[in-house]
């Protein structure tokens, strides 16, 4: 069984356009977030978000807006898509420790891979 | 100072050398340390979480010195499985929830 899934996994699509990715992990945790992997491959948080906060990298365009419909599942829309926008999109999960921090583990969906032309 | 470095890379080995990798942090209040895997063209996956007292797992080693702000990865016995990147990560609580990827290194081994 697939933890954290995607959809789709690869999305090409024009400069301008409007698009979703899709994630949903089925571990029961409360935490999830969207990274942007660069053609350096580079990693970088774009968002953190639970039930309780929502957490915004601030280097990250508004054009990039999470929608999360249920604990389960955090969605990327990105509207007025442009050519930088091409990048691999890494959705992930992690289980929040009553009385934290202590380590909490991410577990990666298998990205989707996103061109814009 | 980046918030998380790493060595640079590539490293080539044969099969069977042993290889360390080095990362460092610039935030001292950062309370949870990793070092994940990324295979080409797949997600990171978590190789070990770090701890300050260090901790193995086969033939992966880990340190944590809080101190000089630095984490190490140890691999004994390379394997052409080994071949991968390795991404240093730093999570920090202070002032919100933080999470940093180091750029990474490649490590490639060689018959």
């Amino acid at each position: 069984d697939t933890a954290v899934s995607q959809t789709p996994k690869y999305l090409v699509t024009q400069m301008g356009n409007d698009k979703s990715i899709k994630c949903e992990q089925n571990l029961g945790h409360d935490t999830m977030y969207w990274y942007k992997q660069d053609s350096k491959k580079f990693l970088k948080i774009m968002f953190s978000y639970n039930n309780k906060e929502l957490i915004i990298n601030e280097t990250v365009p508004n054009r990039f807006s999470p929608k999360s419909p249920d604990k389960a599942h955090l969605n990327l829309h990105i509207n007025s898509l442009e050519l930088g926008d091409s990048a691999v999109y890494f959705c992930a999960s992690s289980q929040d420790i009553p009385g934290g921090p202590v380590a909490d583990t991410q577990y990666f969906g298998p990205g989707t891979r996103l061109t814009v032309l | 100072r980046k918030e998380v470095e790493q060595d640079p890379g590539p490293f080539n080995v044969p099969e069977g050398a042993t290889v360390a990798f080095n990362c460092t942090y610039s935030n001292s209040a950062s309370q949870s340390f990793f070092w994940y895997r990324q295979d080409c063209r797949k997600e990171p996956k978590l190789l070990m979480s770090v701890y300050s007292s260090g901790n193995e797992d086969g033939r992966f080693t880990a340190q944590l010195n809080r101190a000089s702000q630095y984490i190490s990865l140890l691999i004994r016995d390379s394997k052409l499985s080994d071949s991968a990147t390795y991404l240093c990560v730093v999570n920090d609580y202070t002032g919100g929830f933080k999470t940093i990827f180091g750029a990474g290194t490649r490590l490639f081994v060689k018959a």
